[in-house]
């Protein structure tokens, strides 16, 4: 499986501020995906990352808030904007997925909102 | 009605006896189911794949699947104080995006 690696590993913010979070894959994939889970809770996708284009969001999640980029096949961004301590949660990467393809997933970035 | 949605928990079972997770999934075209396994603080682990009827068996996990009953399950057996995490399962649906259960917390005893 793919190497996922995802910066920062966590941070503290204030509120109102943005943070951008980076996903490096070490070997070119078509999808990449990117999932919020809030404390306690389970996994919920935001967006899947597309190459080339933008984004798709899932229902509750908008592009002015959770902006993502792919500039690449290994390479991803999403940044949380105007951050409120509602937003404190870990953000996952994963690469994967289709049919049958598994989704492998990155270390996370733990985020608090102050 | 949730998509994935797992027998609530926590379970807490004694080192070596046999933990048993159950998994619901409402979408009936959906052909590809997974266990992963979180520990406190970390991100999901793939534990096991299934995508056909039965069982499949990877060391001391066994996946069973029954798509006429919309039913997946795990076995762990021999359980570790290792194997205590949350256990999530997880459903691509028919657009092709993976669906969580809520997740079963799992404490072996030792």
């Amino acid at each position: 499986s793919a190497v996922i690696s995802q910066k920062p590993s966590r941070d503290i913010c204030q509120r109102g501020t943005s943070l951008t979070i980076q996903c490096q894959v070490d070997s070119q994939v078509t999808m990449m995906f990117w999932y919020r889970q809030q404390p306690g809770q389970s996994l919920t996708l935001i967006a899947t990352a597309n190459q080339g284009s933008e984004a798709t969001y899932e229902s509750g999640f908008v592009i002015d808030k959770f902006p993502i980029s792919r500039p690449n096949l290994t390479f991803s961004t999403l940044t949380v904007s105007n951050m409120s301590p509602e937003d404190s949660s870990i953000y996952l990467c994963s690469v994967g997925g289709g049919v049958s393809d598994t989704q492998y997933f990155g270390p996370g970035t733990r985020l608090t909102v102050l | 009605q949730k998509e994935v949605e797992q027998n609530s928990g926590p379970l807490s079972v004694p080192e070596g006896a046999i933990a048993s997770l159950n998994c619901t999934y409402s979408d009936r075209g959906s052909q590809s189911f997974f266990w992963y396994r979180q520990y406190s603080g970390k991100s999901p682990e793939l534990i096991m794949s299934i995508y056909s009827n039965g069982d499949k068996e990877d060391g001391r996990f066994t996946a069973q699947l029954n798509k006429a009953s919309q039913y997946v399950s795990l076995l762990i057996r021999d359980s570790q104080p290792s194997d205590s995490a949350t256990y999530l399962c997880a459903v691509i649906t028919n657009d092709y995006k993976l669906s969580f259960g809520a997740g079963t917390t799992v404490t072996v005893r030792a």
